[in-house]
């Protein structure tokens, strides 16, 4: 079973611009999370969704938004980039049950962002 | 609100030996997954193991296991006869009704 793809791996923008990230999770994987992580900040959640709809949601500023597909693919967009945007930025997809929320997330190797 | 503490920045453990991360958590939510993550140095996140809130028994998978302590709010991973491949970071993280938190990581470095 092939695992949660991100695109691209590397990217590099200026202040100012805007971004759009993908995600592509797990075939049957219908949860979608989205992590920010820096060597200052460590790993911060930014959003989940489900079923196309955010369930919740980081303390970010609405720069930072995302969406979800209807096969479950994602995407996230940050606008008016800042120098403090460049993070590696993890994507997660989970198997979500009747049991519960409690199942463990596999994640994507990530989209390294440089803001120059 | 969620927290996670991992007390250790750093730790060093020589081949085939045991050791302990520690990860204390505090949470007001009755139902919560506790998890470890190992990120190596190539970024990638690498799921090892949950434990349930309500589980009796302490999850293992394989050489990992996780000392769960409840009533003290602590989860430490244990892994058994360490290997050079175990020498990354490792995230504790729990994931509540709102969202997935995770602690500042600990180092791990595995000796020849």
């Amino acid at each position: 079973k092939a695992g949660v793809t991100q695109t691209p791996r590397y990217l590099i923008k200026t202040r100012g611009q805007q971004v759009t990230l993908s995600c592509s999770p797990i075939s049957g994987h219908r949860s979608v999370s989205w992590y920010q992580q820096t060597p200052g900040q460590g790993l911060q959640f930014l959003f989940e969704y489900f079923s196309e709809t955010q369930r919740n949601k980081g303390n970010f500023p609405g720069r930072f938004s995302g969406r979800q597909f209807s096969n479950s693919r994602s995407e996230m967009n940050v606008s008016t980039l800042e120098l403090g945007d460049s993070a590696l930025y993890l994507c997660a997809s989970s198997l979500v049950t009747s049991g519960g929320l409690y199942n463990e997330q596999f994640f994507g190797p990530g989209t390294r962002l440089t803001v120059l | 609100a969620q927290k996670i503490t991992q007390t250790q920045p750093g730790m060093f453990v020589q081949e085939k030996e045991a050791v302990t991360l520690d990860c204390t958590y505090d949470t007001s939510d009755q139902s919560y997954g506790l998890f470890w993550y190992k990120q190596p140095s190539s970024g990638e996140m690498i799921f090892l193991i949950y434990q349930g809130s309500y589980d009796e028994q302490n999850a293992t998978e394989g050489r990992y296991s996780l000392n769960f302590q409840k009533a003290r709010k602590s989860a430490n991973l244990v892994i058994s006869a360490s290997q050079l491949g175990d020498s990354a970071m490792y995230f504790c993280a729990m994931r509540g009704d709102n969202d997935m938190r995770f602690g500042a990581g600990t180092r791990l470095t595995v000796k020849p």
